[in-house]
């Protein structure tokens, strides 16, 4: 069965710390890997998106990386900041879409 | 316009009556989905429509949700004889991508309507 999953489910932090979030998937055929930022009240938003050749994918304080051997991925946080509370959904497309739940992230100050 | 809209952004229903949902899709994309998401699950893929093809309605839970696309673009999504358990977020997307997981296909997202069922 295809699925993702993320961990933790919920992490809370202190503004200016680093954190990592992770998936895991079962997705098969593999196209490719996004993840997405949903702020609250609000629809997801793309950060970055990772195929199957890409180890490693930065935007900004966003650090994404890539295993597919292992069908892991991880999306690293630098210094973070308040803006940066929200879910983080992982998204692997392979004939569709597959969402991950999401991990709750809130930075405080 | 310049995103994808969608209205209402809230909707309140008693059990057992009718509600339309409805989606503006980005000017020029030609596919449109719809998800569903529940308080900590993840999307539940509802229905893709691509351009004039047959929309792919393998996602819709019952009998009871039905969504048309007018001319392309507008899409509007109805759940008849709503039921408590249909209380949820129900996001609209829209992509350029001409089939569905294109390998760069690239979802932008409404901000939902969220709907509570009494």
């Amino acid at each position: 069965k295809n699925q993702v999953e993320q961990s933790p489910q919920s992490l809370i932090i202190l503004e200016g710390k680093n954190c990592t979030l992770q998936c895991n998937y079962t997705v098969s055929p593999f196209s490719n890997l996004r993840w997405y930022k949903q702020d609250t009240g609000r629809g997801p938003v793309s950060l970055t998106i990772m195929t199957f050749s890409e180890n490693t994918k930065s935007n900004g304080r966003y650090t994404a990386t890539l295993d597919a051997d292992t069908k892991q991925s991880s999306l690293h946080i630098t210094a973070s900041q308040l803006s940066d509370s929200a879910s983080y959904i992982c998204v692997v497309n392979g004939q569709n879409f597959v969402f991950g739940p999401g991990t709750r992230l809130s930075v405080l100050p | 316009g310049a995103g994808v809209s969608q209205s209402p952004s809230n909707k309140v229903t008693e059990k057992g009556k009718d509600v339309e949902l409805r989606c503006d899709p980005i000017s020029g994309h030609t596919a449109l989905y719809w998800y569903r998401q529940s308080l900590g699950q993840g999307l539940e893929f509802l229905i893709y429509f691509q351009g004039n093809s047959a929309p792919d309605k393998s996602g819709l839970p019952s009998d009871r949700f039905s969504a048309e696309r007018t001319g392309g673009s507008v899409s509007t999504l109805t759940i008849q004889r709503t039921q408590q358990e249909d209380s949820a977020v129900y996001l609209c997307a829209s992509s350029l991508a001409l089939r569905q997981g294109g390998p760069n296909e690239k979802l932008f997202f409404g901000s939902g309507t969220q709907l509570s069922v009494l």
